[in-house]
């Protein structure tokens, strides 16, 4: 069973401060990453994608992978309280006799930012 | 990214009867999903739907429940059919980008009494 897992939280950070999300994920062959933000009531919706080890930034997002060790990560910089919401890791399956480029999904963090 | 709609946004249905849900997307997409969220739950993948071909379900979801119709590149339909109170969640549906990335729906919020 392929899967991906996350910290359920709920995770709280104060205000200014840097918000560290984290994911594993199973499937050794998965070569595509993404973060999504969901906020209660709503759709996910992508913040940032990733596909080869390192850092990737975006304004005050950081995605971090580490394929060796199988971790995905998302740092949010100056953490606002509009960045409350669950985020959700998921990890494209690597199957070779699937062409339907499924996403496996990590139950998600809820992340609190408080003033 | 593809603009994506949903109809309805919410409904409230009778235990047996069917709902029917369209997801409008504003480009042509090879590959759309419909997945189900349960309230604080993460995503359930239903189905892919395939243009011009017979959608591939995930294990748990059968065609007889929630049979899809997927008529061309911009549009699919996703019925939840013989409705039980343990059908109540919020329906989604997705598109794929060539990345791989997913871009969502609204949702369609599904009460069963």
């Amino acid at each position: 069973q392929k899967e991906v897992e996350q910290n359920s939280g709920p995770l709280s950070v104060p205000e200014g401060a840097i918000a560290s999300l984290n994911c594993t994920y199973s499937d050794r062959g998965s070569q595509s990453f993404f973060w999504y933000r969901q906020y209660s009531g709503k759709s996910p919706e992508l913040i940032m994608s990733i596909y080869s080890n390192g850092d990737k930034e975006d304004g005050r997002f950081t995605a971090q992978l580490n394929k060796a060790s199988q971790y995905v990560s998302l740092l949010i910089r100056d953490s606002q309280p509009s960045d409350s919401a669950t985020y959700l890791c998921a990890a494209l399956l690597d199957d070779l006799m699937d062409s339907n480029y499924q996403l496996i999904w990590g139950a998600g963090t809820k992340l609190i930012i408080k003033p | 990214s593809a603009v994506i709609s949903q109809k309805p946004s919410r409904d409230i249905c009778q235990r047996g009867t069917s709902l029917t849900i369209q997801c409008q997307v504003d480009s042509q997409v090879t590959m759309m999903f419909w997945y189900r969220q349960q309230p604080g739950q993460s995503l359930t993948l239903i189905a892919t739907a395939n243009q011009g071909s017979e959608a591939t379900y995930e294990s748990g979801f059968v065609i007889d429940k929630f049979p899809i119709s997927r008529p061309n590149l911009t549009f699919s339909t996703l019925t939840v059919s013989n409705m039980s109170p343990e059908d109540s969640s919020i329906y989604l549906c997705s598109v794929a980008s060539q990345g791989h990335e997913q871009f969502f729906g609204p949702g369609t919020r599904l009460t069963v009494l």
